[in-house]
């Protein structure tokens, strides 16, 4: 079983379209996650959320929105896709009280044409 | 805030010998957690070994292990006996013991080429 999963795993998109990366942890964690590696394969955080609640929004622009129905689930929706999105795009989750490592999912390369 | 610099942006070792990869970081906690993640060519982040700040001893993790100077903020992994499957890019992150700011904070990585 796959303990991060998240789907696609490649999507190649037209600038200006709007798409969502989902992603499903079966870990039992209560926190999930978003990283964006990009181009110079440098990994940032981008959303944390704990049992569904947003505690964690890095300077991301408003185009990118999480959204978190169960605390198994987090999906990213991106509107108006830019060039500059361009990027992989990583799932992850861990238990944010016991402060172990994070596991990831296998990353959503996304290509913006 | 946290950082982590990886100053080597690539190393290269013959299969079986050793190599040590270089971490430093900055943070003004006295406790926190740092980690070394293994990304292959397939892009998937995996694990390779995790060292909590508050213990004096090295982590080891079979042929991996970490030599962790707290005073110097200084974390590498050793990789011993080095094989094919470990030629990969390696990443030190570091994660705060802080609830609200539960994140990794990753260096900028290391390409690791292992020669037959």
């Amino acid at each position: 079983d796959t303990a991060v999963s998240q789907t696609p795993k490649y999507l190649v998109t037209q600038m200006g379209n709007d798409k969502s990366i989902k992603c499903e942890q079966n870990l039992g964690h209560d926190t999930m996650y978003w990283y964006k590696q990009d181009s110079k394969k440098f990994l940032k955080i981008m959303f944390s959320y704990n049992n569904k609640e947003l505690i964690i929004n890095e300077t991301v622009p408003n185009r990118f929105s999480p959204k978190s129905p169960d605390k198994a689930h987090l999906n990213l929706h991106i509107n108006s896709l830019e060039l500059g999105d361009s990027a992989v795009y990583f799932c992850a989750s861990s238990y944010r009280q016991l402060n172990t490592e994070a596991f990831f999912g296998q990353g959503t390369r996304l290509t913006v044409v | 805030a946290q950082t982590v610099t990886q100053s080597q942006p690539e190393m290269s070792v013959q299969e079986a010998e050793t190599v040590t990869l270089s971490c430093t970081y900055d943070t003004s906690e006295s406790d926190y957690y740092l980690f070394w993640y293994k990304q292959p060519p397939s892009r998937q982040m995996i694990l390779v070994i995790r060292q909590e700040a508050y213990k004096q001893q090295n982590a080891t993790e079979n042929r991996f292990s970490v030599n962790f100077q707290k005073a110097a903020k200084s974390f590498s992994l050793k990789i011993s006996d080095s094989q094919l499957g470990d030629a990969a890019m390696y990443f030190c992150a570091y994660r705060t013991t802080s609830r609200a700011n539960s994140k990794l904070t990753f260096g900028k990585g290391i390409t690791l080429s292992v020669r037959p």
